[in-house]
């Protein structure tokens, strides 16, 4: 079983259009999520990190269940900007390695 | 305040020829973490290294791959004698000391893109 797994789509959802993301981790021991995205050939970079009580920030919200090991991102009112492979990434507990999910692809379509 | 900075961005080698990958860190950080990313996969974890320590290799390949953070200078990932399969793209990312209630996450240099031939 991989350490991180996301659906790798892709999704190809209308602009203006809300979108979930859905993301499972397998060590329990996890401290620390992120949601990062990556556009096509270039570095990820880190869109938010997520916490137990549920962050936001704009049209993004971001989700955590630790007893499920899992982790959502819904993107509210998408943007044709909002499209490329977003990333789900675990750090384990007193470890500054991050483990990465393989991503899921998406594409806003006008 | 420049980002992590990494160079080349494309590197082109020969089977068997040698690969220098350099990264140069954010001001002020100590720690450099090296990423490979295969076509259509997600980023592995290679090595963590703060100033001429290697703090962590587990995802190194056994042989070939070696990497080092001197106390002057860019941290280097080198590759030995490459063959097709090490054709990626090598991130790096840098942070400041952290602990385990002060970690946000890194920021990653635009890459190396390392294509054999």
């Amino acid at each position: 079983r991989k350490e991180v797994e996301q659906d790798p789509g892709p999704f190809n959802v209308p602009e203006g259009a809300t979108v979930a993301f859905n993301c499972t981790y397998s060590n329990s021991a996890s401290q620390s999520f992120f949601w990062y995205r990556q556009d096509c050939r270039k570095e990820p970079k880190l869109l938010m990190s997520v916490y137990s009580s549920g962050n936001e920030d704009g049209r993004f919200t971001a989700q955590l269940n630790r007893a499920s090991q899992y982790i959502s991102l819904l993107i509210r009112d998408s943007k044709l900007s909002d499209s490329a492979t977003y990333l789900c990434v675990v750090r384990g507990f007193g470890n500054e390695k991050l483990t990465f999910g393989t991503g899921t692809r998406l594409t806003i379509i006008p | 305040n420049a980002g992590v900075m990494q160079n080349p961005r494309h590197l082109v080698r020969r089977r068997g020829q040698e690969a220098r990958l350099r990264c140069s860190p954010m001001k002020g950080h100590s720690h450099v973490y090296w990423y490979r990313q295969l076509p259509e996969e997600g980023l592995k974890f290679m090595v963590y290294l703060q100033k001429e320590n290697i703090i962590d290799e587990s995802g190194m390949p056994k042989e070939r791959f070696s990497a080092e953070f001197p106390k002057e200078g860019p941290s280097i990932l080198r590759i030995q004698q490459v063959v097709r399969g090490d054709s990626a793209a090598y991130f790096c990312a840098s942070s400041p000391a952290a602990g385990p209630t002060t970690f946000y996450g890194y920021t990653f240099g635009s890459g190396t893109r390392l294509t054999v031939v």
